[in-house]
């Protein structure tokens, strides 16, 4: 199975400012034939169910604010969070589609201060 | 519109077991898979399994090969799952969840049911 790891595990900023979570693949998520990284990010705010962020890495889902920024490729991922929002405040997954079993990150939750 | 509707919150004894169901709606329900993923209360999301509404096919993760039973109705567009000799580490929020655009991941959720493992 492909290992998930992310960081931090909790994360506290003010409003404005600018927020850097990282995910780290144990094999690369890179799918060769037509260059895709088979990575995303969900956001999930107290209660309620996971929102589909990011795709292949880099693509924000319809509706997603440009804020929320996906980079890297391979085996190291982040998501950057430009000019927090106090309703940004949530849990944010990153999980590796590459392959079967779909495996999760243990989340990184982001604290408004 | 995609949607899935999944069923209410369900009580189930120690050992015994509890089905819960995800309607769907908006799209052909035998062109995609189904998934289901697991999150116990305050933890991260853990991904169980995968039918083939159409074939019934399945695939589980390892640790819930022995736990959870994934069926489809296709005359309803309803996918179950069934868990088995339940014991407190079942108690979670359960999600259906489905890749409806390729390549996009779990694009879209159910709202989740919430079973307690409770005598």
């Amino acid at each position: 199975d492909i290992a998930i790891t992310q960081s931090p595990s909790s994360v506290a900023v003010s409003v404005g400012e600018t927020v850097t979570l990282s995910c780290k693949s144990s094999q690369s998520l890179l799918y060769s034939e037509n260059n895709k990284d088979y990575l995303g990010w969900y956001q999930q705010k107290p209660g309620q169910t996971p929102k589909p962020l990011i795709y292949w890495a880099t693509n924000r889902h319809t509706g997603v604010p440009d804020r929320f920024t996906g980079s890297g490729s391979g085996t190291d991922f982040t998501l950057i969070i430009s000019s927090v929002q106090a309703e940004d405040l949530a849990d944010y997954y990153c999980e590796q589609y590459f392959v079967y079993p779909l495996t999760f990150g243990s989340g990184t939750k982001l604290e408004i201060k | 519109e995609v949607q899935l509707q999944q069923s209410g919150p369900e009580v189930g004894r120690p050992g015994s077991s509890v089905k819960i169901s995800c309607k769907a709606s908006g799209y052909t329900f035998t062109d995609y898979v189904m998934n289901w993923v697991k999150q116990s209360p305050g933890q991260g999301l853990e991904w169980i399994g995968w039918i083939d509404p159409e074939y019934g096919s399945t695939d589980y993760a390892e640790k819930f090969k022995k736990k959870a039973t994934l069926t489809a109705d296709t005359s309803s567009n309803t996918a179950y799952i069934q868990l088995s000799s339940l014991t407190s580490e079942d108690t979670a929020t359960y999600f259906c969840a489905m890749p409806y655009n390729y390549g996009r991941g779990l694009d879209y959720w159910g709202q989740g049911v919430m079973v307690t493992v409770s005598s």
